[in-house]
């Protein structure tokens, strides 16, 4: 079945730093969204993409859609404290809407 | 964003009771809602597809008659695990796709199952 790549699986960064992290898959998408989870809690929405090589921006985050629409990355630059959580990554698959969700990149920040 | 809720936040439940989890888009209607199963440190795992009027989807590997679904409005969907055992204690997540903003898919907060 269709499988989402994530890497890398967790970082561990300084304050301040930029992050990159990115998904990689077989199959086409035609949407790729990228979430964050923090524990104990549903993820939350962070940047939707729907067209190939799109870049799209959402404050210290932006994201790109791969033109082949096989990979998606997704920066954080000037990372902080709260930006600690898991990121997952997910591709719309068929057109009643599922998602296939990447195993997550879980992001640390030391002070 | 979109706001979906969902209740309880928590249950404990003993096993071979039933345990239903509600999934409420607040602010706009969804005539699909989808739910969602992680095991800790894991990815989210798509049950099954909720549609508003009809029966639901269910992925491979995922019994419908243990896992009952109820989409009776355009803002409710419920989720009943019937029978639960402990392997089922999990964290359970349901989504609704906002169709008025294309394709993205809003998430509840989950509802936290533990079965003794």
């Amino acid at each position: 079945g269709q499988q989402l790549n994530q890497s890398p699986q967790s970082m561990f960064i300084q304050e301040g730093e930029d992050v990159s992290m990115n998904c990689t898959s077989s199959s086409i998408f035609n949407t790729w969204l990228w979430y964050k989870q923090d524990p104990g809690e549903g993820p939350v929405l962070l940047i939707a993409l729907y067209k190939a090589g799109e870049l799209t921006s959402n404050g210290r985050l932006t994201a790109q859609f791969g033109i082949t629409r096989k990979d998606s990355f997704l920066n954080i630059s000037a990372s902080i404290p709260s930006d600690v959580g898991i990121y997952f990554c997910a591709g719309l698959r068929g057109s009643q809407g599922n998602l296939i969700f990447g195993k997550g990149t879980k992001l640390s920040v030391k002070p | 964003g979109a706001v979906v809720s969902q209740h309880p936040s928590r249950v404990i439940c003993k096993s071979g009771t039933s345990v239903k989890i509600e999934c409420r888009s607040l602010d706009f209607q969804a005539t699909t809602m989808f739910w969602y199963r992680q095991f800790p440190k894991q990815s989210l795992m798509l049950m099954a597809t909720s549609n508003e009027g009809s029966k639901a989807t269910y992925e491979q590997g995922v019994e419908k008659d243990k896992f009952l679904i109820n989409h009776a409005s355009l803002t409710l969907s419920t989720l009943t695990v019937t029978s639960a055992h402990p392997e089922d204690s999990s964290f359970y997540i349901c989504s609704a796709r906002d169709e008025a903003v294309g394709e993205t898919q809003y998430f509840g907060p989950g509802t936290r199952l533990l079965v003794l």
